[in-house]
């Protein structure tokens, strides 16, 4: 049964480019969200997608955009990239965005590392 | 704002010590804590919250939340080489369709 799946694994961009990470998610799940790591820090919510719409936001600029596909994978948009977006950003899956509670069980992927120069 | 803060930042041990991390919290509307275990890259999921004083636990790693005090705590007895990794606190609140994390917590366990 294959985990949380995200591409690629590493790149590095220069400033003012434009990224897009990709994410599949678990089989059997249908909410992704996306969290951002800076290095020594925790993970910062993004977004999360549910039924192909985004649910819930964070704290970060419209730079920063999304979208869920009816196979339940998602992809997170980067624009207008600045040094401070080097980061790792993490995809976990859910089955339901409300069964988190219950089951506590979010699956992160291994993440795609980001390095803006 | 919801926060979460979580103590040592770092340790440092030996094998067969025990250690407590802390993780306190300020949210509104709390749903759950969570404990999850960073060695590389993808966080794994240790234990889910939600009642206090009750303990749960997995082999040698035990966890209890305090809703008055609003912290947890993570405990590891007999540590290994192992469980050498960051281990982050985070909290579900309002529609729980969010996680706020700690900055975590750097265990180092020496041989």
């Amino acid at each position: 049964d294959a985990g949380v799946t995200q591409s690629p694994t590493h790149l590095i961009k220069t400033r003012g480019q434009q990224v897009t990470l990709r994410c599949s998610p678990k089989s059997g799940h249908d909410t992704v969200s996306w969290y951002q790591q800076a290095l020594g820090q925790g993970p910062q919510f993004i977004f999360q997608y549910y039924e192909e719409e985004e649910r819930q936001r964070g704290n970060f600029p419209d730079r920063f955009s999304g979208h869920q596909f009816p196979n339940y994978s998602s992809e997170l948009n980067v624009n207008a990239l600045l040094l401070g977006d080097s980061a790792l950003y993490l995809c976990a899956s859910s089955q339901g965005q409300l069964r988190l509670m219950n089951t506590g069980e979010l699956f992160f992927g291994e993440g795609s590392r980001l390095t803006v120069l | 704002e919801d926060k979460v803060v979580q103590s040592p930042l770092s340790l440092v041990v030996h094998e067969g010590d025990t250690v407590t991390l802390n993780c306190s919290y300020e949210v509104t509307n709390f749903r759950s804590l969570l404990w999850y275990k960073q060695e590389k890259k993808a966080p794994t999921f240790l234990f889910m919250l939600t009642s206090s004083g009750i303990e749960k636990k997995s082999g040698r790693l035990s966890s209890i939340l305090d809703k008055k005090e609003l912290f947890s705590i993570l405990n590891i007895t007999a540590t290994q080489t192992g469980d050498s990794a960051v281990y982050l606190c985070a909290v579900s609140s309002g529609s729980a369709r969010q996680l706020t994390f700690g900055s975590g917590t750097q265990l180092t366990v020496l041989p």
